[in-house]
């Protein structure tokens, strides 16, 4: 069962413009999220976590446990945003129920 | 420090022969995982070790055995390579379980 869902493969937004990246989950109890980017021939690193609630970078995302989604959202969208983004999450016990979404390419036109 | 670290970079490999991918990470992080990405799969989880001295297995095992061969390294083996195995595998680690993943910067496999 698909346990992460990030609809679009690929996103394009003007430079200035908002962004927002889709996430939905799908599991029953507490699960942890978490948003990684992957920027050209960098390695993937956390952007940010449910629970720290911290703002990266400009970007800001809220775990909806009502709709179970974990979107990404950014208000004016840089060029160096352009990056692979995916959503994960991890399931109460062992790293067994850890899940990645498929990830979105966003573009940022200049 | 150089955090996670892999080899080699790339590798090709004919359909049968073996290889192990090498992995360590120096953060005294008690958590490593394997994953391969494939284009439209995302990652996926091969195995992981929650501690040193335990395996087990994550979503896509098969043709695969890890080994856990100290705190800083976590090796994968493919006995027998597949071209089903084509695909780029990342190493990473994390302190425990659940926390924030650090991510090495990956090997691209080439089965023929």
């Amino acid at each position: 069962a698909q346990r992460v869902t990030q609809p679009e493969k690929l996103l394009s937004v003007f430079k200035g413009a908002p962004v927002e990246l889709k996430c939905n989950y799908s599991y029953s109890g507490s699960p942890e999220l978490f948003w990684y980017v992957q920027y050209s021939r960098q390695r993937l690193q956390l952007l940010l976590r449910h629970i720290s609630r911290e703002s990266i970078k400009g970007f800001t995302a809220d775990l909806n446990k009502g709709e179970t989604s974990f979107h990404l959202k950014k208000p004016f969208a840089q060029e160096e945003d352009s990056a692979m983004y995916y959503c994960a999450l991890s399931g109460q016990t062992g790293a067994n129920n850890l899940f990645f979404g498929t990830g979105t390419r966003l573009t940022v036109i200049p | 420090n150089a955090g996670v670290t892999q080899t080699p970079k790339f590798q090709v490999l004919k359909t049968g022969q073996s290889m192990t991918l090498q992995c360590a990470q120096d953060m005294n992080h008690n958590s490593m995982y394997w994953y391969r990405q494939d284009p439209g799969m995302g990652l996926r989880l091969i195995y992981y070790s929650a501690s040193e001295g335990t395996t087990d297995k994550g979503e896509v095992p098969n043709g695969y055995n890890v080994s856990r061969l100290n705190k800083r390294e976590f090796s994968l083996r493919l006995e027998s390579a597949a071209p089903s195995q084509t695909s780029v595998y990342f190493c990473a680690s994390s302190v425990v379980i659940r926390y924030e993943q650090y991510f090495g910067p990956g090997t691209r496999l080439t089965v023929t």
